[in-house]
Formats: structure tokens, sequence, C-alpha cells
């Protein structure tokens, strides 16, 4: 089976840098995925990860450890738009399947106040 | 237009009606998903359907059925709906054959049911 554990909820303050971290178990890792979802609306894809290492995108970094399980997301110069759920989401290969599905883990509330 | 739409985007029913949430893409993606969302939980997978003729069972399946009608249309039955399937279904996109970060997922705007 698959679990992935993350924190409930963070908090931080406008222009601040949050970092949230996310450990998974799987039997078969094939990429690691995080996603933001605002109260009420569809999450919407961050990053992706599948080798180790940081992947930088605007004020958004994503970094793998497949040794360790672990990765983080990094929010940098927080703005009050930033307060969302982040679900962090592993693939792990399928039966008959190249891919795999997705298994998400519960998602971390964060606030950002001003 | 919105490239993977659901309807309705709310539903009110009442114990033991049989309902059905239809989602519809435009991405041209291969996979299709249906997933639901409680409060203070992730996502769960419902059913997910790698073409249109493989349909296969995720975590939570029992008391839902699927069709997926083309390759554009996935739909989510709830034969006799109970209570505790109040929740927020999101339907959701794939495609196998992309580049970049492959199958990446992406979701519809969510459908929110309520079951009296």
């Amino acid at each position: 089976g698959q679990n992935i554990d993350q924190p409930t909820e963070m908090t931080a303050t406008e222009g601040a840098i949050v970092q949230i971290n996310c450990t998974y178990q799987t039997s078969g890792f094939n990429g690691l995925f995080w996603y933001q979802q605002h109260a009420g609306e569809a999450p919407t894809f961050l990053s992706y990860n599948v080798l180790d290492g940081l992947e930088e995108k605007g004020r958004f970094s994503s970094f793998l450890s497949r040794s360790k399980g672990y990765s983080y997301l990094l929010l940098k110069e927080l703005q009050m738009k930033d307060s969302a759920s982040y679900l962090c989401a592993v693939r792990d290969w399928d039966r008959g399947s190249t891919l795999g599905r997705l298994y998400f883990g519960r998602g971390t509330q964060l606030t950002v106040w001003p | 237009d919105a490239d993977v739409t659901q309807t309705p985007r709310n539903r009110i029913t009442k114990t033991g009606k049989r309902i059905m949430l239809e989602c519809s893409q435009t991405k041209g993606h291969d996979r299709m998903y249906w997933y639901r969302q409680d409060p203070g939980l992730g996502l769960q997978l419902i059913y997910y359907s790698f073409d249109v003729k493989d349909i296969n069972k995720g975590e939570i399946s029992d008391g839902y059925s699927v069709s997926r009608q083309a390759q554009a249309k996935f739909s989510l039955s709830l034969e006799s709906a109970i209570p505790n399937q109040t929740a927020l279904y999101f339907c959701a996109t794939s495609d196998s054959a992309s580049g970049g970060p492959t199958d990446t997922q992406y979701f519809g705007p969510g459908t929110r049911l309520t079951v009296l």
C-alpha cells in the first residue's frame, strides 16, 4: 500500500518562506506531484519530481529524496493568495500500466497572515 | 471554455435515489478518473479508466458504478444514494502520451453532492 504523510496545518506571514514536508512509503515509486487547492475549488497542478533534487518554478520549488521517501514544497515571498491546501501525491506502478495511478495525502492547509 | 466540465455542479438528493454525475473533457486525454473528497480527508479514488475499454476500481468503489461512453465522457452513478456519500466529487483527466511531467492529472470544477 501507500502511506503519505504531511502536516495538517501551517501558518506563515506575508513575505515569508514556508516549507511543507511530505513523507511517503510506496511499493513502486514513479513520481511525486504537488497540487494546490483553494477552498471549494479543484486541485491545480504545481510541480512534479521523479528524480532526486530540487525543481524550481518561480516562487515555488519542490524537492525529492527517493532514498528517504521525502519531499518538500517551498513557497517563497508568500502572498495572501497562497492561503490554500497543498496536496502531496505519489504515483505508484499499477497493474498493466506503464505509468501508474496517483495516491494523495490529506493535504496541508496553509494560512498566510498579513 | 473549461477543458474539464462536470454536471451538475451542485445536487441535493434523497436516500435511495439513483443519480448520475457527468464529466466531459476537450483535452483529448485518454485517461479519466473519479475522486471524492471529504472534509479533512485527501482525495480518494473511486474509479479510473485508462481508455474507453478499460475500467478499474479505485479504493472506494462500493456503492458506485461508472460508464466510459466515449474518450471524452466518463459518468459516475450512485445506484442508491446514502447520506455518507455526501461529498465533493471531482473528475480528472490525464494524457499517458504527453511529454514533460507525464500523466499529470487535470481536475474538473467538482460536484457538491448532498444526500439527505
